[in-house]
């Protein structure tokens, strides 16, 4: 299994900052996953991250809007940029792991903006 | 049509008593299937994995597959109190390897004492 960690676990935020999200986790992984869970809905994939890659993204989601880091393979950051009332949501980083490469998810980050 | 489709319930059943959560998938090519459990305020935890046509069992869970219908179904057996939550299937096209996993909606299951 891989433990996995993120920060910070909830944040309200004004409209039009940004907001950088840690995720760390417990054991080396190729790919690492940003999700986002709307209120009352089901889980969107934002982007696929890679180590010494570029990002992947999913459609609907740019570059501009959402960068990610990965500078190594426990380690990988998301950023929320001048964000809207809209961008309130649950993000979540996910890995697989193990030799059934099972996906497991972080606990979370947790924000509002106002 | 939506890519993984689930009935958003609530589910509710008495304690006990067996719930049947079902899915359905549009992508033909899907070859790995997943059900997760997420508690109110938690990140999804995985409960079961499968992958071929048929049945698996693991505990009171029992995952079923029919590739030829699309379709995915979870069963829990004794349903109890503590299974109340959302479960959300989820597929995946490729098996092994990079591939995404594309969620449904998810089914909230309300299991009643």
């Amino acid at each position: 299994s891989a433990v996995i960690s993120q920060k910070p676990s909830r944040d309200i935020c004004q409209r039009g900052t940004s907001l950088t999200i840690q995720c760390q986790v417990d054991s080396q992984v190729t790919m690492m996953f940003w999700y986002r869970q709307q209120p009352g809905q089901s889980l969107t994939l934002i982007a696929t991250a890679n180590q010494g890659s570029e990002a992947t993204y999913e459609s609907g989601f740019v570059i501009d809007k959402f960068p990610i880091s990965r500078p190594n393979l426990t380690f990988s950051t998301l950023t929320v940029s001048n964000m809207s009332p809209e961008d309130s949501s649950i993000y979540l980083c996910s890995v697989r792991a193990g030799s059934q490469e099972t996906q497991y998810f972080g606990p979370g980050t947790r924000l509002l903006v106002l | 049509q939506k890519e993984v489709e689930q009935n958003s319930g609530p589910l509710s059943v008495p304690e006990g008593a067996i719930a049947s959560l079902n899915c359905t998938y549009s992508d033909r090519v899907s070859q790995s299937f997943f059900w997760y459990r997420q508690y109110s305020g938690k990140s999804p935890e995985l409960i079961m994995s499968i992958y071929s046509n048929g049945d698996k069992e693991d505990g009171r869970f029992t995952a079923q597959l029919n590739k030829a219908s699309q379709y995915v179904s979870l069963l829990i057996r004794d349903s109890q109190p503590s299974d109340s939550a959302t479960y959300l299937c989820a597929v995946s096209p490729f098996s092994g390897g990079y591939n995404k996993l594309i969620f449904g909606a998810g089914t909230r299951l309300a299991v009643h004492p």
